[in-house]
Formats: structure tokens, C-alpha cells, sequence
């Protein structure tokens, strides 16, 4: 069972325009959610996080919404940078709980020039 | 900064091998460390959870005398794949967090286990 979803496989986006980066959730408990970016080779890269108390939290080019009433979240990056080309993973947890980590499949963000 | 580092990061050995793999937070002290395995095209699978000076939490169907974890530090934790065959060949990864289940996990770079 996949409880943290994402649809989009793969995503184009031209350089300096947005980037929108989805994320689908089944387990209510979850109440907070986080997202990674991946180079090949590497470990994942912490980006921005958010707690269920909040709907949007945002760091520099980077901002993430929750719609918690739809189980979802999504990730914006603003302007799109070529660097901004990689693997990028959302992640959810249940604060205070068993504390696992719960990863989507990922999607692959490349960044046109 | 959060800097984990993973040691080695690609190992090629013998079946019937013990392989032991190195985690370090090399700039926070890591209450927790957590080891997770990849398949090809696949997401991040949790296999353990380890507490500096406890024994780990291993997860559903993860044989915790195959997967030997010891945390022994708040700074390093071990993961040693005992006895190791072809199908334990995967990507191995592992994460740290400084404080309580708000802070964001810190990755490593991976180690690549291939067994022959």
C-alpha cells in the first residue's frame, strides 16, 4: 500500500518559470511532511518541511503547501533554476509516533535552459 | 550545516561476505540514525530505526540477525550485512536526525553493495 503518492513520474519546466511538484497522501495520521531533492549518487538533500498546523511554509525559492482536507501537498520553486534538475521525493511522518519516514516514488524535475 | 557521511560507498565482495557499513553525522550529534534500503525504481524502504545506546527497531520482514545496527555514539552507527548473498545486493542509505521527530532527517550519500 503507497501511502505517500506521487503521480508524476517526470517533469519538464523552463528555466526562470515555475516548478510545481505534487505530492498525495492516504494516512490522516501523518502531520508532518517534508521534501527531498536527489542527484544521482548522492543521498537525498533536505529542502523544506511543514507541520499539519500550518498550510504553507516557504524558504527562499522554495514553498510548500498542505491542503490537508485533500491530503495533499505540493512544492513550488520559483524561479526554476538549471540546478534545480533532479529527483525530488516528498516524505511524511506522524509526530511523536514511531517516527518513520514514508517516501514517495519520486519525480524527476529537469529544468530546460 | 547537517553533514552525514557514509562510508564505503560501493563494495563489490564474495558471497558468504560480512560487510560492514559506516554512518557519521560529522556536525551535530545524531539522537537518532535511521537505515534505509532501495531497490531500482523504487522509493526509500525503512528497515531500521536506532537510538544511540539502545538496540534498534527494525521494521516488518527486515531479519535483524542478517542486518546487524549498532549505534554507539551519538556521531556513528553501523550497519553489517552478515553473511551476505547476491540478493542482498541493493542500495544501502542511511539518515540522521539531531533532537525530537521535528527536525528533518539528514542523508548520507548511499553505499552501492554489489555480492558476486
Amino acid at each position: 500500500d503507497q501511502q505517500v503518492k506521487q503521480n508524476s513520474p517526470s517533469l519538464s519546466v523552463q528555466e526562470g518559470r515555475i516548478s510545481i511538484l505534487n505530492c498525495d497522501y492516504t494516512n490522516s495520521m501523518f502531520d508532518y511532511f517534508l521534501w527531498y531533492k536527489k542527484y544521482p549518487a548522492e543521498g537525498p538533500t533536505f529542502l523544506i518541511s511543514i507541520s499539519s498546523i500550518k498550510d504553507k511554509n516557504e524558504d527562499g525559492r522554495f514553498t510548500v503547501f498542505l491542503n490537508k482536507s485533500a491530503k495533499h501537498l505540493s512544492l513550488h520553486i520559483v524561479p526554476s533554476q538549471p540546478g534545480d534538475s533532479a529527483v525530488y521525493f516528498c516524505a511524511a511522518s506522524v509526530l511523536g509516533g514511531n517516527e518513520k519516514l514514508t517516501f514517495g516514488t519520486g519525480t524527476r524535475l529537469t529544468i530546460i535552459p | 550545516g547537517a553533514v552525514v557521511s557514509q562510508h564505503p560507498s560501493w563494495v563489490i565482495c564474495k558471497s558468504g561476505t560480512s560487510v560492514k557499513i559506516e554512518c557519521r553525522s560529522l556536525d551535530f550529534q545524531a539522537t537518532t540514525m535511521f537505515w534505509y534500503r532501495q531497490f531500482p525504481k523504487q522509493s526509500l524502504m525503512l528497515m531500521a530505526t536506532s537510538n544511540e545506546g539502545s538496540k534498534a527497531t527494525y521494521e516488518q520482514g527486515v531479519e535483524k540477525d542478517k542486518f546487524l545496527i549498532n549505534h554507539a555514539s551519538l556521531t556513528l552507527s553501523t550497519l553489517t550485512v552478515t553473511s551476505a548473498h547476491p540478493e542482498d545486493s541493493s542500495f544501502y542509505i542511511c539518515s540522521a536526525r539531531r533532537g525530537r521527530s521535528n527536525q528533518p532527517q539528514h542523508f548520507g550519500d548511499g553505499t552501492r553493495l554489489s555480492i558476486l
